[in-house]
């Protein structure tokens, strides 16, 4: 799987748009980026993933760069309760990676009132 | 539905206990992970399932053993437990077609001592 690099941290303002960055420079063709995030004491949830459009659901956005080296979480009106641990991981549906899913350090996203 | 739960929620052993954790999912799931979660070296794959009667070892096997006698259920065992194994052990399942959009439990926080 390709390694991925985030922020250790990030702030944002409650109401405002979260962006969240990843880089993933070393992505093959097949492989998948997924978003999970991590609230303080609660097991880990599932939030997007794409390929190489960009996606939406009624959690958040998924950017991801024409050359797919680098993508953007984006949470458009974020709230306090989106305050969490974020991950970005990169796999694809087979090979050595099948079945299995590697979380590095994230990215901890602090909310403001 | 309730999704994947785990049992115990907390529990202190002390070191060469042993204790079995149970997770079980009632949303059919054909795949089944153990990880655990330690400060600093953020979700590590201990062993997971792709399936009943199957089950293969993921980054960090060594000391713990798993079943999945039944589809709903993935046990993993500690037959003697180190104070290295003091951690937060989280449960997920997943989809053969979604393997990657797992949902996870609320997690077994267990110290040894």
């Amino acid at each position: 799987d390709a390694k991925t690099t985030q922020p250790t941290s990030m702030d944002c303002a409650e109401g405002r748009a979260a962006n969240l960055p990843c880089n993933h420079s070393t992505i093959s063709g097949n492989e998948y980026v997924y978003w999970y995030r991590q609230i303080h004491s609660q097991g880990p949830q599932y939030i997007i993933h794409g390929l190489k459009n960009n996606e939406t659901n009624e959690m958040a956005s998924l950017i991801i760069t024409e050359d797919r080296k680098s993508s953007t979480l984006i949470l458009p009106h974020a709230t306090l309760r989106d305050t969490a641990v974020y991950y970005c991981i990169v796999t694809n549906a087979g090979g050595t990676s099948y079945g299995k899913l590697t979380f590095g350090q994230g990215t901890i996203l602090t909310v403001h009132p | 539905n309730a999704g994947v739960t785990q049992t115990p929620k907390f529990r202190v052993l002390k070191t060469g206990q042993s204790m079995t954790l149970l997770c079980a999912q009632d949303m059919n799931h054909e795949y089944m992970y153990w990880y655990r979660q330690d400060p600093g070296m953020g979700l590590r794959l201990i062993h997971y399932s792709v399936g009943e009667g199957t089950t293969a070892k993921g980054e960090v096997p060594d000391g713990y053993n798993v079943s999945r006698l039944k589809k709903q259920n993935f046990l993993l065992g500690l037959e003697s437990a180190a104070p290295s194994q003091t951690s937060v052990y989280f449960c997920a399942s997943s989809y053969e077609g979604r393997w990657a959009e797992a949902f996870f439990g609320q997690g077994t926080r267990l110290t040894v001592v």
